[in-house]
């Protein structure tokens, strides 16, 4: 079993739609979590980054953690095409620690 | 945030040559560098984890006397990709994190996808 499970897509949805995006964890130790969005051929970029339970808002995005369930979520609201991109969940122990990623999932915005 | 950049982006070398990748940290100091490695439609797996001005950690089953990694300074850090063979292509990133940054504040290069033929 992989340590961070997410569904690889791809997903797609009509503009303005909202997204949910979601992970599954095993480790039970983890205690950050951060979603990254990768476009194509690029390197990840930090979207969200959410310390134990809870939720996380910025802007037209909301990062929510349950670790009892060890599901991490991540929606976008009033999608854009520009959001099309592959996004990634990783958890991680400690401060500074190894961080360990889903296989992305694959999101397309269609206008 | 904080620029990391990789050079070079893209690179095709015949099997058996050695390629070297470049990771750099523009605008901060860099106290640790991550190396990952991505095949198309996976997720980013950890190769090995660099702190400047000592050896390099790697993780299970990545072989150090191929996947060199040398952290120098503060803002650079290599890796060499030794005796390439075709099924060492694939989509190499690397990691920054400096003095004083969190757990979130990790930021990557642009990534080198290396082509061996």
């Amino acid at each position: 079993q992989k340590e961070v499970e997410q569904d690889p897509g791809p997903l797609s949805v009509p503009e303005g739609a909202i997204v949910s995006l979601n992970c599954t964890y095993s480790n039970s130790a983890f205690q950050y979590f951060m979603w990254y969005r990768q476009y194509s051929r690029k390197g990840p970029e930090l979207l969200m980054y959410t310390y134990s339970s809870g939720n996380k808002e910025d802007g037209r995005f909301t990062a929510q953690v349950d670790k009892s369930s060890k599901y991490i979520s991540l929606f976008i609201r009033d999608s854009q095409p520009s959001d099309s991109a592959t996004y990634l969940c990783a958890g991680t122990v400690n401060q500074g620690g190894k961080l360990i990623f889903g296989q992305g999932t694959e999101l397309s915005v269609k206008p | 945030g904080a620029v990391v950049s990789q050079h070079p982006s893209r690179v095709i070398c015949k099997s058996g040559t050695s390629v070297k990748i470049e990771c750099r940290s523009l605008d901060f100091q860099a106290t640790t560098m991550f190396w990952y490695r991505q095949f198309p439609k996976q997720s980013l797996m950890l190769m090995a984890t660099s702190n400047e001005g000592s050896k390099a950690t790697y993780e299970q089953g990545v072989e150090k006397d191929k996947f060199l990694i040398n952290h120098a300074s503060l803002t650079l850090s290599t890796l060499t990709v030794t005796s390439a063979h075709p099924e060492d292509s694939s989509f190499y990133i690397c990691s920054a994190r400096g003095t004083g940054m969190g757990t979130g504040e990790l930021f990557f290069g642009e990534g080198s996808r290396l082509t061996v033929l």
